[in-house]
């Protein structure tokens, strides 16, 4: 059964600080994506990594691939009470060929 | 705004009742999906519909009936839900099996 791993699973912060969240796999997916979801809301996609060791960054938020393609990473520079939400990793090409999702972590950034 | 749409956005129901949720992609998608979320657990994927047919029922109870009648809606027939059935009901959809998912607001079902 392929399953992805979040850590840590709840974080609260200060504004300002950093922070990284964690998405592990003994798995190999030919791609990974990062979501963030409000309470009530559906998830939004942030950002789809797809090469082992590639780096993308979205304004604050910087996403790493592994380089074997089985874990990810999400660092926020600077949070602020606006990246207040549940990021969740989805990895593609899981059996059947569906996104395996992880089970989130619940980010709470105060003012 | 992902481009789909969900209603309703709530439903309180009773055990007795039979109600419908609706989801619609502009994306010209071709996959489409129903998802569960309750609290402390992870996405739970229900059905898959890929070119309108499904290709996955993830043993979901038969109190919950898919419908897709083309590539752009698909429906969840809901009837004599338990109240453990509560929770945010999410659409999403894909270019492909497979890929990523552009998901809907959902619809946060009570069962009373």
């Amino acid at each position: 059964t392929q399953l992805l791993e979040q850590s840590p699973q709840f974080l609260s912060i200060q504004e300002g600080e950093n922070l990284t969240v964690y998405c592990n796999s003994s798995s190999v997916f030919s791609s990974l994506q990062w979501y963030r979801q409000e309470p009530g809301e559906g998830p939004v996609l942030l950002v789809t990594v797809v090469t082992g060791g590639e780096v993308k960054k979205l304004k604050r938020l910087t996403f790493q691939f592994g380089d074997a393609r089985k874990d990810s990473s999400l660092h926020i520079t600077a949070a602020q009470p606006g990246d207040t939400g549940l990021y969740l990793c989805a990895g593609a090409g899981g059996s059947q060929g569906n996104l395996i999702f992880g089970k989130g972590t619940k980010l709470s950034v105060k003012p | 705004e992902t481009g789909v749409t969900q209603t309703p956005r709530h439903l309180v129901m009773g055990m007795t009742n039979k109600k419908s949720l609706k989801c619609e992609q502009h994306l010209g998608h071709n996959a489409m999906y129903w998802y569960k979320q309750s609290a402390k657990k992870p996405l739970e994927l229900m059905f898959v519909y890929n070119f309108k047919e499904q290709t996955e029922n993830n043993s979901v109870p038969s109190r919950f009936s898919p419908e897709c009648p083309n590539s752009s809606h698909l429906f969840l027939h809901l009837h004599t839900l338990q109240p453990e059935d509560s929770a945010l009901y999410l659409c999403a959809s894909s270019q492909d099996h497979g890929d990523r998912a552009f998901f809907g607001q959902g619809t946060r079902l009570t069962v009373v």
